[in-house]
């Protein structure tokens, strides 16, 4: 059973501050790794994708990937009460050919 | 910007009818995949399909589910007999596959009630 464990939350940061969001994941064989932004009620919307151990940027976002510890992570600075939502990690199996999901962190940012 | 588009937006049926969720992908995308997320819970992937075949399917996605690729442009969901636990919002998604690249974009859904 391929799994993608993330904090439940909710996080709550205030304005202006970086949050911090994490998921692990078990299938040692994954190989590339989504954040998806999901606002109450709506799609989810793809916002970073990362395939390479390190750090991408792209704005306001970086994910950090450590294939070793099978560990995804997403940086948000300089949050603004907009980026409130809740944060979906997506790991694709190229074995398998899906898209597993965390059950999603709630972010809070506090104006 | 192009994005994946699905009707109706909000279905609500019997239990036993049968229902079809429709989408467009995004047109030059080549994968197609359906998911369903109950609510307060996390999204599943229910199937993929390629070149007009399923390419990969979960366990949720039993007998009585089928999809199709009727023309050139709709990719549609079927339910044969809805049960009460197939109240859900379903997602629509494609992607370009490139490799192990595989950028899924979700389509806004379509809430399924069913009474």
């Amino acid at each position: 059973q391929k799994e993608v464990e993330q904090n439940s939350g909710p996080l709550s940061v205030p304005e202006g501050a970086i949050a911090s969001l994490n998921c692990t994941y078990s299938d040692r064989g994954s190989q590339s790794f989504f954040w998806y932004r999901q606002y109450s009620g709506k799609s989810p919307e793809l916002i970073m994708f990362i395939y390479s151990n390190g750090d991408k940027e792209d704005g306001r976002f970086t994910a950090q990937l450590n294939k070793a510890s099978q560990y995804v992570s997403l940086l948000i600075r300089d949050s603004q009460p907009s980026d409130s939502a809740t944060y979906l990690c997506a790991v694709y199996s190229g074995s398998a050919r899906q898209l597993t999901f965390g059950s999603g962190t709630q972010l809070t940012v506090l104006p | 910007e192009p994005e994946v588009t699905q009707t109706p937006s909000h279905q609500v049926t019997q239990m036993g009818q049968e229902v079809i969720l429709r989408c467009v992908p995004i047109s030059n995308h080549l994968y197609f995949y359906w998911y369903r997320q109950i609510l307060g819970q996390k999204v599943e992937f229910l199937v993929s399909f390629y070149n007009n075949e399923i390419s990969e399917k979960s366990e949720i996605f039993d007998d009585q589910f089928s999809v199709e690729r009727p023309d050139g442009s709709n990719f549609t969901l079927k339910i044969r007999s809805t049960k009460l636990e197939d109240s859900a919002m379903y997602f629509c998604a494609s992607s370009v596959i490139r490799g192990s690249y595989n950028e899924q974009f979700f389509g806004p859904g379509t809430r399924l009630t069913v009474l």
